[in-house]
């Protein structure tokens, strides 16, 4: 059973800190996604990574995949309130075909206090 | 934009009740999942669906079971609600398999079984 451990579970900063999350697994993965939930909504897709050692930027977010594509870090630089969030990260196993199933870990709860 | 809509945002039931929660996506998406969501697990799916009344078994089916009669609706029933199936329960939806193909979300019903 593939799975994919995030850490740290919480994380309350000030504004204007920077701070990394982290996503790890023994397993390989096709492709990984990044989500982020705010409270009564459902996730909505950040990135998706593909190639392993591949780093995309989305504003002050950097999202990198590992080497061997068996984990990946989201980075936040300088963080704002509008950031907090719930972040999830989701792996897309290599024998999962077409389904579109993915395998997600226990999520990230983000504070970013004024 | 897609629109994945849930029909219910609450919904309170009693122990042993016949439970269904509805889904709908606008977006001729051929791949609709259910997941729950509880707090420090994550999400865990519990079916999905590839086609018209085709479907699979995720990783936590016991207990429920699901209908997809037509493309655009996906349906999870609880066959005799239990506490332990108090949670947050989240619809997606995706065009097809693979990393270029994400997830798309309702915002979730919250079923609490009393």
């Amino acid at each position: 059973t593939q799975l994919l451990e995030q850490s740290p579970q919480f994380l309350s900063i000030q504004e204007g800190e920077n701070l990394t999350v982290y996503c790890n697994s023994s397993s390989v993965f096709s492709s990984l996604q990044w989500y982020r939930q705010e409270p009564g909504e459902g996730p909505v897709l950040l990135v998706t990574v593909v190639t392993g050692g591949e780093v995309k930027k989305l504003k002050r977010l950097t999202f990198q995949f590992g080497d061997a594509r068996k984990d990946s870090s989201l980075h936040i630089t300088a963080a704002q309130p509008g950031d907090t969030g719930l972040y999830l990260c989701a792996g897309e196993g290599l024998g999962s075909g077409n389904t579109g199933k993915l395998i997600f870990g226990q999520g990230t709860t983000l504070q970013v206090k004024p | 934009d897609v629109k994945v809509t849930q029909s219910s945002r609450y919904l309170v039931k009693r122990t042993g009740e016949k439970v269904f929660l509805e889904c709908v996506q606008d977006m001729d998406h051929e791949n609709m999942f259910w997941y729950r969501q509880d707090p420090g697990l994550g999400l865990r799916l519990i079916y999905f669906s590839y086609d018209v009344k085709m479907k699979e078994k995720g990783d936590i089916p016991e207990g429920y079971s699901v209908s997809r009669e037509k493309k655009e609706r996906f349906s999870l029933i609880l066959e005799s609600a239990s506490t332990n199936q108090t949670s947050m329960y989240l619809c997606a939806s995706s065009l097809v398999g693979g990393w270029n193909s994400p997830l798309h979300f309702g915002n979730g019903t919250r079923l609490t079984v009393t």
